[in-house]
């Protein structure tokens, strides 16, 4: 079945810099692959997707590049700042019909230095 | 604030009893998901429904049973709570068949 996976658990950045979080897949039944930001005691929160067939989507100051070749996708988040420390998983989705199944990676907590 | 409500926030209850969590949509969201979250098993997806119909499974144990209401809120209802049942769980709610999907803040089940 599908499965998706963060290559780091924890990733530290300095502020201002720019982050990049990998996420690979195991095979291709997603339609559409989604990045979450989960903050502590809260529940995730979308943040973008890239639909299967795309290479790269750019949002506000979040940019998800997709190979499909190598079945990896990243997350790009420009100018790092306090705010954006969090759980980031990325997901893959399948969709048919009204019916939507996500299967989640296992995370990578962002921590920001001063 | 993402729209979604989920209640309780918190709830402690003895291996064996049986549980309802309760999740209300945000405003005109046809579809309701289920997941739960542990510290070993990550973010899985239980169970979908849309517009009162189960419209897709994830790994949602026989024990665990979902549905959703005419008036689109939804009930999780878990029985025979074993340890390992002990979770967050989490209501997210989309437009339709929208991506998207908006997630509650959960509610926390520990199971003594």
């Amino acid at each position: 079945g599908e499965s998706v996976g963060l290559h780091l658990p924890t990733l530290s950045v300095q502020e201002g810099d720019n982050s990049i979080i990998n996420c690979a897949y195991s095979n291709s039944a997603s339609d559409y692959f989604i990045w979450y930001k989960q903050e502590s005691g809260k529940g995730p929160q979308f943040i973008i997707d890239i639909r299967s067939n795309m290479d790269k989507r750019q949002g506000q100051r979040v940019t998800v590049l997709l190979n499909k070749t190598v079945k990896h996708l990243s997350l790009q988040i420009a100018a790092t700042q306090p705010g954006d420390s969090a759980v980031y998983f990325c997901a893959g989705c399948s969709r048919y019909s009204s019916a939507s199944k996500i299967i989640f990676g296992s995370g990578t907590r962002l921590s920001i230095r001063p | 604030d993402s729209g979604v409500t989920q209640t309780p926030k918190h709830l402690i209850t003895a291996t064996g009893q049986r549980v309802t969590l309760r999740c209300s949509p945000r405003s005109g969201d046809l579809s309701v998901y289920w997941y739960q979250q542990s510290l070993d098993q990550g973010l899985q997806f239980l169970i979908q429904y849309y517009n009162g119909e189960e419209r897709a499974k994830g790994n949602i144990l026989e024990r665990f049973s979902a549905q959703q209401f005419p008036d689109l809120h939804s009930e999780l209802n878990l029985s025979s709570l074993e340890l390992g049942d002990s979770a967050l769980y989490f209501c997210a709610s989309s437009a339709g068949t929208s991506i998207e999907q908006y997630f509650g803040p959960g509610t926390r089940l520990t199971v003594t």
